[in-house]
C-alpha cells in the first residue's frame, strides 16, 4: 500500500460548501504537501506543512497535520466550481532511500454550481 | 518567470519504438524530477536530476532513462515502448535537491503507445 492515501477517493459538494479531504501516511516525515491537478494537467502546489507544524492557512485553504496519528487534512472553505480538481497529498518518507516525495492516489473533488 | 515547459505535449508511438521527452525547468531551478501518471498506478516517481547528476531513482525498468544538461534542461527517454507505458509524463522543477522544497510541475506530455 502507498505511503500517502487520501480519503475519500471522490467527493461531490455544492458550491459554497466546505470540502474536507484527509491523507494518511505510514512512516515518519519531514513535511507533507498538498497539490491540485485539473483534469489531467500538471500539478499545482497548494501548501507545505512541516512536521513541527500543526496547522497552516493559505487563503481559503486550511491544512492540519497530526504526526501522532500520521494524518493530515485539507479543508477548502466556501468552495467554488473552479475548485473542481483532483487533490493529492505528497510525503517525504524519512526512511525512503530513493523517492523524493511519494504521492497518494488523490481525492477527486466535484463542486456543483 | 516562465513556468516549467514540456515538449511535446502529445505523442503517439508504436510498440517497440523509443521516445524522448523534454523538460525545461523554471529559470534558476537546478533540480528536475520526472513522474509517470496512470489511472491504475497514480503518480509514480521516475528519477531526479540535479546538476547533471541523477540523484534519486524510482522503481522503473532500465528502459526508462534520463539526463540533464548544463542549463538544467532535462530529457527522458523510454526505449522499446510497451502498451503499459501509455501515460501522462510530468516533470517538476525545484530550486535545489532535497525533500523540503515544493515542486513546480509542467503541463505534462501525454504519451499513447499503440
Amino acid at each position: 500500500s502507498q505511503q500517502g492515501e487520501e480519503d475519500p477517493q471522490a467527493l461531490s459538494i455544492q458550491e459554497g460548501e466546505n470540502a474536507t479531504m484527509n491523507c494518511s501516511y505510514k512512516t515518519s516525515i519531514n513535511n507533507l504537501q498538498w497539490y491540485r491537478q485539473n483534469s489531467g494537467r500538471g500539478l499545482v502546489h497548494l501548501i507545505l506543512i512541516r512536521s513541527n507544524e500543526r496547522e497552516k492557512h493559505s487563503g481559503r485553504l486550511r491544512v492540519t497535520l497530526d504526526t501522532s496519528k500520521k494524518s493530515s487534512s485539507l479543508l477548502i472553505t466556501a468552495s467554488r466550481a473552479a475548485d473542481t480538481a483532483s487533490y493529492f497529498c505528497a510525503t517525504d518518507a524519512i526512511e525512503t532511500s530513493y523517492d523524493k516525495v511519494i504521492f497518494g492516489p488523490g481525492t477527486s473533488l466535484s463542486v456543483i454550481p | 518567470k516562465a513556468g516549467v515547459t514540456q515538449t511535446p505535449r502529445y505523442l503517439i508511438k508504436t510498440r517497440g519504438q523509443q521516445v524522448t521527452l523534454s523538460c525545461s525547468p523554471i529559470s534558476g531551478h537546478r533540480s528536475v524530477s520526472w513522474y509517470q501518471q496512470t489511472p491504475g498506478q497514480g503518480l509514480q516517481f521516475l528519477f531526479e536530476y540535479f546538476s547533471e547528476t541523477q540523484r534519486n531513482k524510482g522503481n522503473f525498468p532500465g528502459r526508462f532513462s534520463g539526463r540533464q544538461f548544463s542549463n538544467s534542461r532535462s530529457e527522458m527517454n523510454v526505449s522499446t515502448l510497451e502498451l503499459g507505458d501509455s501515460a501522462l509524463y510530468l516533470c517538476a522543477s525545484s530550486p535545489t535537491s532535497g525533500r523540503t522544497y515544493e515542486q513546480y510541475f509542467g503541463p505534462g506530455t501525454r504519451l499513447t503507445v499503440t
